[in-house]
Formats: C-alpha cells, sequence, structure tokens
C-alpha cells in the first residue's frame, strides 16, 4: 500500500518560514492536500491540489509537488498556527494520510 | 454554509458493532462522495471509506472486512457500521465531504464534522 512520510516535528520562530514536507513514492505524479489540526478540533483544510487555497485561508500557507515530495509552506510563521499538520493524496482508489507534523511556533 | 454533525454512542462493548451517522445541511447530499474518517487518541487520521448519492462505495483496505456504509438521501444522512470492534477501534470519528475529481486522482475533504468520540470498553 502506498505510504506517506511526514516529518514528527518541526520548529520555527515567529515571523521566518516553516517548511513541512511529506515524502511518497513519485508523489509529484499525484495530487497532495494539507490540513491543519489544532487540539480538540477537526481538521481544517489549507492547500488542496497541490498549492491551491480554500477561500478564508491566508496568503501565507502555499504547496508545492514535485518529484517525491510535497511541501506546506507558511510564510511569516504566526502563533495562531502552532498546529498539527496532515498531508494527504488518494492512490488506487484509496486515500492516504501521512502520519502528520507538530508545528512548534517559539 | 456546509455543515456536517456526527452521532451515536459513544460506548461501545468489545466484538459488538459500532454505529454512527452522519447529518449533512446547507448542501445537498445527492452531490459529492462522503468519508468516514477517525483518529485514535492522540494519533493520526485513518481514511474508513466512502459513499456516494447512489449508495456506491469505497473502503480501506484495511477496514472492508468489517465496514459497511448507507446513505438515507430522504434524510440527508449517511450511516457507518464497523462490526466486531476491539480496543483498537477507539477513536474519534469524523464525517466529512469528498471534494475533488475522483476520475484525475485528486480528492481533498471539506467541510469536516466536529468529530464523535467512539470508545470500544466492556
Amino acid at each position: 500500500s502506498y505510504e506517506l512520510t511526514q516529518p514528527p516535528s518541526v520548529s520555527v520562530s515567529p515571523g521566518q518560514t516553516a517548511t513541512i514536507t511529506c515524502s511518497g513514492d513519485k508523489l509529484g505524479d499525484k495530487y497532495t492536500c494539507w490540513y491543519q489540526q489544532k487540539p480538540g478540533q477537526s481538521p481544517v483544510l489549507v492547500i488542496y491540489q497541490n498549492n491551491k487555497r480554500p477561500s478564508g485561508i491566508p496568503e501565507r500557507f502555499s504547496g508545492s509537488n514535485s518529484g517525491n515530495t510535497a511541501t506546506l509552506t507558511i510564510s511569516g510563521t504566526q502563533a495562531l498556527d502552532e498546529a498539527d499538520y496532515y498531508c494527504q493524496t488518494y492512490d488506487s482508489r484509496s486515500v492516504v494520510f501521512g502520519g502528520g507534523t507538530k508545528l512548534t511556533v517559539l | 454554509q456546509v455543515q456536517l454533525q456526527e452521532s451515536g454512542p459513544g460506548l461501545v462493548k468489545p466484538s459488538e458493532t459500532l454505529s454512527l451517522t452522519c447529518t449533512v445541511s446547507g448542501a445537498s447530499i445527492s452531490s459529492n462522495y462522503w468519508s468516514w474518517i477517525r483518529q485514535p487518541p492522540g494519533k493520526g487520521l485513518e481514511w474508513i471509506g466512502n459513499i456516494y448519492y447512489t449508495g456506491g462505495t469505497n473502503y480501506s483496505p484495511s477496514l472492508q472486512s468489517r465496514v459497511t456504509m448507507s446513505i438515507d438521501t430522504s434524510k440527508s444522512q449517511f450511516s457507518l457500521k464497523v462490526t466486531s470492534v476491539t480496543a483498537a477501534d477507539t477513536a474519534v470519528y469524523y464525517c466529512a465531504r469528498d471534494e475533488g475529481l475522483v476520475a484525475a486522482g485528486a480528492n481533498w475533504f471539506d467541510p469536516w464534522g466536529q468529530g464523535t468520540l467512539v470508545t470500544v470498553s466492556s
């Protein structure tokens, strides 16, 4: 079965750029999306189709996908961006989630 | 504004069947696929499967032997049943709307319900 790998944790200073990666075999040939989940809350879609932002998601969130790696980039990271982030793709009629990355803003 | 709300027992005994319902408001259930996703406490997300308004389903290979989904378009509800549950099935269960173009290999979930915790314990 297809697997997506994310780093367990990423740290960033306020105002800096956070980069969260998601790796999978030939992932660049697939579409990837990203979710933000804060403690006690449901996941929220922040990027879909590799690089599109849903309405209401700040411009500081961006995405890319090439080769074996999809990347979520948060520019000018704010304290309120501290959360778990999950990547997700679709393979062989099944949905696959990455294991999640805890973003710490300190 | 599309809203989804999960409902069902919060406690299920081992070996019994877990049953949940998701009620959709603000959108027609007769479009899109609709999914169930779960999250064990402190762990990541796991897709369980989805259902179309016609009743067509897709299930996760790891759960398909124990999972059944159904849909009632007259009530704007879809449901999940998981049989022979164990402690490993303890999780927050979310329902969500599938968006995207499955034929193109693109899908995403938006929005999600608030989730409901189901504990498997005697």
